[in-house]
Protein backbone atom coordinates (compact mmCIF):
# COMPACT_ATOMS: atom_id res chain seq x y z
CA UNK A 1 0.00 0.00 0.00
CA UNK A 2 0.88 3.56 -0.42
CA UNK A 3 3.10 4.40 2.23
CA UNK A 4 2.85 8.75 1.09
CA UNK A 5 0.04 10.08 1.38
CA UNK A 6 -1.33 13.89 1.04
CA UNK A 7 -4.18 15.15 3.59
CA UNK A 8 -6.52 16.97 1.18
CA UNK A 9 -7.55 16.19 -2.72
CA UNK A 10 -8.24 19.66 -3.70
CA UNK A 11 -6.95 22.54 -2.24
CA UNK A 12 -8.24 26.42 -3.75
CA UNK A 13 -6.38 29.59 -2.74
CA UNK A 14 -6.97 33.21 -4.14
CA UNK A 15 -4.37 34.58 -5.83
CA UNK A 16 -1.24 36.32 -4.08
CA UNK A 17 -2.38 34.31 -0.24
CA UNK A 18 0.52 31.39 0.50
CA UNK A 19 -0.42 28.15 0.18
CA UNK A 20 0.65 25.23 2.28
CA UNK A 21 0.56 21.84 0.73
CA UNK A 22 1.00 18.66 3.44
CA UNK A 23 2.46 15.34 2.84
CA UNK A 24 2.31 12.35 6.17
CA UNK A 25 4.45 9.75 5.66
CA UNK A 26 4.22 6.29 7.36
CA UNK A 27 7.86 5.25 7.76
CA UNK A 28 10.41 6.86 10.05
CA UNK A 29 13.31 5.48 8.27
CA UNK A 30 12.41 7.73 5.61
CA UNK A 31 15.11 10.16 5.24
CA UNK A 32 15.49 11.67 1.76
CA UNK A 33 11.92 13.59 0.25
CA UNK A 34 10.79 15.68 -2.82
CA UNK A 35 8.63 17.79 -3.43
CA UNK A 36 7.12 17.51 -7.46
CA UNK A 37 4.96 19.80 -9.19
CA UNK A 38 2.67 18.40 -12.56
CA UNK A 39 0.77 20.05 -14.53
CA UNK A 40 -1.54 18.76 -17.15
CA UNK A 41 -0.42 16.87 -19.83
CA UNK A 42 3.20 16.93 -18.41
CA UNK A 43 5.56 14.81 -16.32
CA UNK A 44 6.37 15.55 -13.00
CA UNK A 45 8.39 18.59 -12.58
CA UNK A 46 11.14 18.38 -9.55
CA UNK A 47 10.65 21.55 -6.91
CA UNK A 48 11.93 20.91 -3.86
CA UNK A 49 13.88 18.20 -1.83
CA UNK A 50 15.38 17.89 1.54
CA UNK A 51 16.89 14.87 3.67
CA UNK A 52 16.16 14.23 6.79
CA UNK A 53 19.03 15.58 8.50
CA UNK A 54 17.30 19.03 8.12
CA UNK A 55 13.87 20.87 9.39
CA UNK A 56 13.22 23.26 6.56
CA UNK A 57 14.61 23.94 3.24
CA UNK A 58 13.81 27.18 1.19
CA UNK A 59 14.15 27.29 -2.94
CA UNK A 60 12.44 30.50 -5.10
CA UNK A 61 8.73 31.23 -3.28
CA UNK A 62 9.04 27.98 -2.08
CA UNK A 63 9.69 26.35 1.36
CA UNK A 64 10.16 23.10 2.51
CA UNK A 65 8.98 21.73 6.09
CA UNK A 66 10.10 18.00 7.22
CA UNK A 67 8.48 17.43 10.84
CA UNK A 68 10.02 14.04 11.75
CA UNK A 69 8.53 13.34 15.28
CA UNK A 70 4.75 13.81 13.61
CA UNK A 71 6.37 12.23 9.92
CA UNK A 72 4.72 14.94 8.36
CA UNK A 73 6.08 17.37 5.12
CA UNK A 74 4.58 20.13 4.13
CA UNK A 75 5.49 22.72 1.22
CA UNK A 76 4.91 26.56 1.38
CA UNK A 77 4.17 28.58 -1.57
CA UNK A 78 4.47 32.21 -1.14
CA UNK A 79 2.80 34.59 -3.66
CA UNK A 80 0.59 32.26 -5.22
CA UNK A 81 0.15 32.20 -8.60
CA UNK A 82 -1.84 30.96 -11.62
CA UNK A 83 1.08 29.61 -12.65
CA UNK A 84 1.07 27.50 -9.54
CA UNK A 85 -2.37 25.58 -10.67
CA UNK A 86 -1.41 22.24 -10.65
CA UNK A 87 -1.07 18.54 -9.02
CA UNK A 88 1.72 18.39 -6.26
CA UNK A 89 2.50 15.47 -5.18
CA UNK A 90 5.45 14.62 -2.66
CA UNK A 91 7.73 11.62 -2.77
CA UNK A 92 9.85 9.89 0.05
CA UNK A 93 13.20 7.13 -0.10
CA UNK A 94 13.45 4.70 2.54
CA UNK A 95 16.80 3.63 3.04
CA UNK A 96 20.14 3.88 0.93
CA UNK A 97 19.39 2.34 -2.55
CA UNK A 98 16.11 2.27 -2.38
CA UNK A 99 13.59 3.63 -4.75
CA UNK A 100 11.21 6.63 -4.86
CA UNK A 101 7.12 6.29 -3.23
CA UNK A 102 4.94 8.43 -4.43
CA UNK A 103 1.79 10.21 -3.10
CA UNK A 104 -1.22 10.42 -4.76
CA UNK A 105 -1.21 14.17 -5.56
CA UNK A 106 -3.42 17.19 -4.46
CA UNK A 107 -4.86 19.51 -6.64
CA UNK A 108 -3.57 23.37 -6.38
CA UNK A 109 -6.07 25.62 -7.44
CA UNK A 110 -5.17 29.33 -7.68
CA UNK A 111 -8.66 31.63 -7.78
CA UNK A 112 -7.39 34.77 -9.79
CA UNK B 1 14.61 21.13 -18.59
CA UNK B 2 16.27 17.57 -18.56
CA UNK B 3 16.74 16.33 -21.66
CA UNK B 4 14.39 13.37 -21.93
CA UNK B 5 12.28 12.75 -24.89
CA UNK B 6 9.63 10.17 -24.50
CA UNK B 7 7.77 8.37 -28.17
CA UNK B 8 5.39 8.00 -28.93
CA UNK B 9 3.35 10.38 -26.57
CA UNK B 10 0.31 8.97 -27.55
CA UNK B 11 -0.40 5.68 -28.78
CA UNK B 12 -3.90 3.49 -29.15
CA UNK B 13 -3.84 -0.23 -30.12
CA UNK B 14 -5.59 -3.27 -29.70
CA UNK B 15 -5.52 -5.90 -26.82
CA UNK B 16 -2.87 -8.79 -27.63
CA UNK B 17 -0.53 -6.81 -29.61
CA UNK B 18 2.94 -5.44 -28.53
CA UNK B 19 4.15 -2.08 -28.01
CA UNK B 20 7.26 -0.50 -27.48
CA UNK B 21 7.88 2.84 -25.43
CA UNK B 22 11.22 4.79 -25.95
CA UNK B 23 12.93 6.95 -24.02
CA UNK B 24 16.10 8.77 -24.79
CA UNK B 25 17.69 11.05 -22.44
CA UNK B 26 20.94 13.43 -23.22
CA UNK B 27 22.06 14.19 -20.00
CA UNK B 28 24.22 10.95 -19.50
CA UNK B 29 22.45 9.94 -16.01
CA UNK B 30 23.27 6.54 -14.94
CA UNK B 31 19.79 5.75 -13.81
CA UNK B 32 16.77 5.43 -16.00
CA UNK B 33 13.61 4.53 -15.00
CA UNK B 34 9.96 3.77 -15.89
CA UNK B 35 6.53 4.31 -14.05
CA UNK B 36 2.87 4.04 -14.95
CA UNK B 37 0.43 6.93 -13.48
CA UNK B 38 -3.06 5.91 -12.67
CA UNK B 39 -5.78 7.72 -10.90
CA UNK B 40 -5.79 6.77 -7.58
CA UNK B 41 -2.73 5.34 -7.44
CA UNK B 42 0.72 7.38 -6.86
CA UNK B 43 3.68 6.76 -9.91
CA UNK B 44 4.25 3.36 -9.65
CA UNK B 45 7.77 1.57 -10.31
CA UNK B 46 7.77 -0.57 -13.51
CA UNK B 47 11.48 -1.55 -14.16
CA UNK B 48 14.40 0.47 -13.55
CA UNK B 49 18.17 0.70 -15.09
CA UNK B 50 21.07 1.03 -12.99
CA UNK B 51 23.34 0.89 -16.51
CA UNK B 52 23.81 -0.33 -20.07
CA UNK B 53 22.38 -4.06 -19.66
CA UNK B 54 21.60 -3.51 -16.27
CA UNK B 55 17.90 -3.56 -15.04
CA UNK B 56 16.19 -4.91 -12.19
CA UNK B 57 11.80 -4.95 -11.69
CA UNK B 58 9.75 -2.50 -9.71
CA UNK B 59 6.71 -3.10 -7.67
CA UNK B 60 4.33 -3.59 -11.12
CA UNK B 61 6.56 -5.63 -13.38
CA UNK B 62 4.11 -8.17 -14.65
CA UNK B 63 3.32 -8.00 -17.97
CA UNK B 64 6.13 -5.52 -18.89
CA UNK B 65 10.19 -6.08 -20.11
CA UNK B 66 12.40 -3.50 -20.85
CA UNK B 67 16.23 -3.18 -22.51
CA UNK B 68 18.81 -1.00 -22.29
CA UNK B 69 21.25 -1.64 -24.52
CA UNK B 70 22.97 1.82 -24.65
CA UNK B 71 22.93 4.36 -21.65
CA UNK B 72 20.59 7.05 -23.31
CA UNK B 73 18.11 4.53 -24.63
CA UNK B 74 15.25 2.82 -22.45
CA UNK B 75 13.13 0.74 -23.73
CA UNK B 76 9.79 -0.56 -22.63
CA UNK B 77 7.48 -2.95 -24.29
CA UNK B 78 4.44 -4.64 -23.60
CA UNK B 79 4.23 -8.07 -25.15
CA UNK B 80 0.80 -8.58 -25.31
CA UNK B 81 -0.83 -5.47 -24.42
CA UNK B 82 -3.92 -5.87 -21.88
CA UNK B 83 -6.50 -3.46 -21.38
CA UNK B 84 -5.18 -3.44 -18.00
CA UNK B 85 -2.00 -1.26 -18.91
CA UNK B 86 -3.84 1.71 -19.98
CA UNK B 87 -2.42 4.27 -18.63
CA UNK B 88 0.23 6.95 -18.97
CA UNK B 89 4.03 6.34 -18.72
CA UNK B 90 6.57 8.50 -17.10
CA UNK B 91 10.38 7.44 -17.97
CA UNK B 92 12.83 9.34 -15.29
CA UNK B 93 16.35 9.87 -15.32
CA UNK B 94 18.81 10.32 -12.20
CA UNK B 95 23.04 10.64 -11.32
CA UNK B 96 22.32 8.31 -8.22
CA UNK B 97 19.40 6.00 -7.20
CA UNK B 98 17.28 7.95 -3.76
CA UNK B 99 19.49 10.35 -3.21
CA UNK B 100 18.87 12.82 -5.25
CA UNK B 101 15.95 13.96 -7.69
CA UNK B 102 14.65 11.92 -10.49
CA UNK B 103 14.06 13.88 -13.52
CA UNK B 104 11.33 12.70 -15.94
CA UNK B 105 9.93 12.78 -19.54
CA UNK B 106 6.36 14.11 -20.70
CA UNK B 107 4.77 10.84 -21.04
CA UNK B 108 3.49 8.26 -23.04
CA UNK B 109 -0.64 8.23 -22.88
CA UNK B 110 -1.23 4.63 -23.69
CA UNK B 111 -5.01 3.19 -24.55
CA UNK B 112 -5.64 -0.60 -25.44
CA UNK B 113 -8.78 -1.62 -26.77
Amino acid sequence: GESVGLHLPTLSVQEGDNSIINCAYSNSASDYFIWYKQESGKGPQFIIDIRSNMDKRQGQRVTVLLNKTVKHLSLQIAATQPGDSAVYFCAERTGANSKLTFGKGITLSVRP
Amino acid sequence: DAGITQSPRHKVTETGTPVTLRCHQTENHRYMYWYRQDPGHGLRLIHYSYGVKDTDKGEVSDGYSVSRSKTEDFLLTLESATSSQTSVYFCAISVEQGNQPQHFGDGTRLSIL
